[in-house]
């Protein structure tokens, strides 16, 4: 079974600086896709930013960029220039595939951010 | 805004109710999902349509079941409630392919009294 962990329940940053939020999984499949999603204090679910496995490139959305460690199935966050309205519950997630259409996505439990002015 | 619409947004009922959320997928999209966000469990799959197909089922308890519709939305029905059934309940909807990503609903806040 597919399994996703999110080890900072919290994290607290300065505005304008940089912060990182870890998460690392564990799949048995060679072929999936990671995300991080982000729930303001609304309760919508936001995509933030979604990395393909086969793909080396780190993918990056604006301040957003993530460092993929495919080997060590570690799946980082990277916030640059942090903004008041980057507080939020930050989810990473793993997209178990099933074949033939069938697939859910497995949420880690999720890392609360705060942005100190 | 994903796109995405349940209704409704808010609901409150007695142990022992039944209620029925209901989902509109985005534009296209095939699969619909949907999870439960309680306080001390994170983010829950309970169950996936695809094209009018039940395709992948989660921690759904017996008293949930769910369809999707012809016309691609989907319904989730709760039966028996119980307290510990209060929680966030969310759709999202997707192409269908693996790659692509969900797109939630802002969710029906449920609350069992």
């Amino acid at each position: 079974a597919q399994t996703v962990t999110q080890s900072q329940p919290e994290m607290s940053v300065q505005e304008a600086e940089t912060v990182t939020l870890s998460c690392t999984y564990d799949t048995s499949e060679s072929d999936y896709y990671l995300f991080w999603y982000k729930q303001p204090p609304s309760r919508q679910m936001i995509l933030v930013i979604r990395q393909e496995a086969y793909k080396q490139q780190n993918a990056t959305e604006n301040r957003f960029s993530v460092n993929f460690q495919k080997a060590a199935k570690s799946f980082s966050l990277k916030i640059s220039d942090s903004q008041l309205g980057d507080a939020a519950m930050y989810f990473c997630a793993s997209f178990m595939n099933y074949g033939g259409s069938q697939g859910n996505l497995i949420f880690g439990k999720g890392t609360k951010l705060s942005v100190k002015p | 805004d994903s796109g995405v619409t349940q209704t409704p947004k808010h609901l409150i009922t007695a142990t022992g109710q039944r209620v029925t959320l209901r989902c509109s997928p985005r534009s296209g999209d095939l699969s619909v999902y949907w999870y439960q966000q309680s306080l001390d469990q994170g983010l829950q799959f309970l169950i996936q349509y695809y094209n009018g197909e039940e395709r992948a089922k989660g921690n759904i308890l017996e008293r949930f079941s769910a369809q999707q519709f012809p016309d691609l939305h989907s319904e989730l029905n709760l039966s028996s409630l119980e307290l510990g059934d209060s929680a966030l309940y969310f759709c999202a909807s997707s192409v269908g392919r693996t790659s692509s990503p969900l797109h939630f609903g802002n969710g029906t806040r449920l609350t069992v009294t």
